[in-house]
């Protein structure tokens, strides 16, 4: 069985500074890991996957996350924050079995202090 | 194009009534995908459809809910018996189908909110 955990449902971090989602996952197989974004009112965006090649990711709007496999975890950063970026984040895990469900964690609401 | 749109965006029901949820995918996506997100929660899979026929539907909670996918592009998810625990936003995604459900990137749709009285 696949699961991730993210740590904090809430993180607020003031304009321009680093943002820090953490995810952690659980897999009984090689995974692969996902970030979603959903901004208020949209669907689910993509931000980010990985699929076992460079351990680094990196994704759209300058956000990059850093597969780690001796922690287990995935966890997602930008280093200068834009009130923008306010949204709620997913991690989300499945597997190389070609039909595997994608397993998403309970997400992460990033709040931008100006 | 167009993204993936669901219809309709809001609905209201009482509890025992039957409710269907409309999904139109982004034109020659072969895979698509059925999610339910709770409040405070992420998506969870309830089914995903490679073309016409339903390849895992292990997420479906209960028979009282059923989706189909007759020509292979807008799909139905059908509730019947609503009950108020299945108050929810009621997702849809779809993706290429090539590279599986594992990989393929999904596109998603904004979601139906259900609320059963």
């Amino acid at each position: 069985a696949q699961s991730v955990t993210q740590l904090g449902s809430h993180v607020s971090v003031s304009e321009g500074a680093l943002v820090l989602l953490r995810c952690n996952y659980s897999s009984s197989v090689p995974p692969y890991l996902f970030w979603y974004v959903q901004y208020p009112n949209q669907g689910l965006q993509l931000l980010l996957k990985y699929t076992s090649a460079a351990t680094l990711v990196k994704g759209i709007n300058g956000f990059e996350a850093e597969f780690k496999k001796s922690e287990t975890s995935f966890h997602l950063t930008k280093p200068s924050a834009h009130m923008s970026d306010a949204a709620e984040y997913f991690c989300a895990v499945s597997s190389m079995n070609r039909d595997d469900k994608i397993i998403f964690g309970k997400g992460t609401r990033l709040h931008i202090l100006p | 194009g167009a993204g993936v749109s669901q219809t309709p965006s809001n609905k209201v029901t009482e509890k025992g009534k039957y409710v269907e949820l409309r999904c139109d995918p982004i034109s020659g996506h072969t895979a698509l995908y059925w999610y339910r997100q709770s409040l405070g929660q992420g998506p969870e899979f309830l089914i995903y459809f490679q073309g016409t026929g339903a390849a895992d539907d292990s997420g479906l909670p209960n028979d009282r809910f059923f989706a189909v996918r007759p020509e292979g592009s807008v799909s139905t998810l059908k509730i019947q018996r609503t009950e108020r625990g299945d108050s929810a936003v009621y997702l849809c995604a779809s993706s290429l189908g090539f590279g599986g459900s594992s990989t393929d990137t999904q596109y998603f749709g904004p979601g139906t909110r259900l609320t059963v009285l």
